[in-house]
């Protein structure tokens, strides 16, 4: 039972280009969230799914996508990455909308 | 979701309690108090949560004041690998606000040798 996974645990891009990170989770939890954690900032959610088929915005959603086509994967997608989205990048997931969170190793992300 | 307000930082000894406390004043009656911790660089991790009465688990007790306006979270004996920012976050238990986990700057605990 590995819980939650994130991939890839590094990235570095360059203005402008785009990448998926990818979040996965064996615990057959049906909520699954992004978030990114900043210095001098707490966690901020970016975006949420409520299950299969379904995301919704969080708090800070400009400049991010997400896809939740598969139960147990979470997508978050940056079209176009900038400066401000460096940070690092933490995924959750929760058995239903009122269960304890469970939380990935994140991924730390540097833009150029 | 209620504010909370927590002091930016703490020292413990290795092996005595460590008691973290968390300011709720503006807490609503269906308002849960949770506890997660964040060891550097790691995900969060859950530690407790409780409404009005206080809980125990193998990680730790929570103590809640009779008027919940404010809580302790109180980690028996505490040990090196204790040393984590600590979270104290307020939330309705219900699926409308369950996205809105309101994250301040918690608590950093050193705990020393």
């Amino acid at each position: 039972n590995a819980g939650v996974t994130q991939t890839p645990k590094f990235r570095v891009l360059k203005t402008g280009q785009s990448m998926t990170l990818l979040c996965a989770q064996d615990m057959n939890h049906e909520y699954m969230y992004w978030y990114r954690q900043d210095p001098g900032m707490g966690l901020r959610l970016i975006h949420y799914s409520v299950g299969e088929g379904t995301t919704a915005k969080g708090e800070v959603p400009d400049g991010y996508n997400v896809s939740r086509l598969k139960k147990q994967n979470f997508l978050l997608g940056l079209e176009s990455a900038a400066p401000s989205q460096t940070s690092v990048y933490f995924c959750a997931s929760s058995y239903g909308a009122t269960d304890t969170q469970y939380f990935g190793p994140g991924t730390r992300l540097t833009v150029l | 979701d209620a504010k909370t307000t927590q002091p930016t930082s703490m020292d413990c000894a290795e092996g005595r309690a460590a008691n973290l406390p968390c300011n709720h004043s503006t807490i609503s009656g269906n308002e849960y108090v949770y506890w997660y911790r964040q060891i550097h660089s790691q995900g969060p991790q859950y530690i407790i949560h409780g409404l009005k009465n206080n809980e125990t688990n193998e990680m730790a007790s929570l103590i809640i004041t009779e008027d919940r306006k404010s809580s302790t979270l109180i980690l028996p004996h505490a040990t090196l690998r204790d040393t984590a920012v600590y979270y104290c976050i307020v939330r309705a238990d219900n699926a409308g606000n369950n996205r809105k986990l309101i994250w301040g700057l918690g608590t950093s605990l050193a705990v020393n040798p």
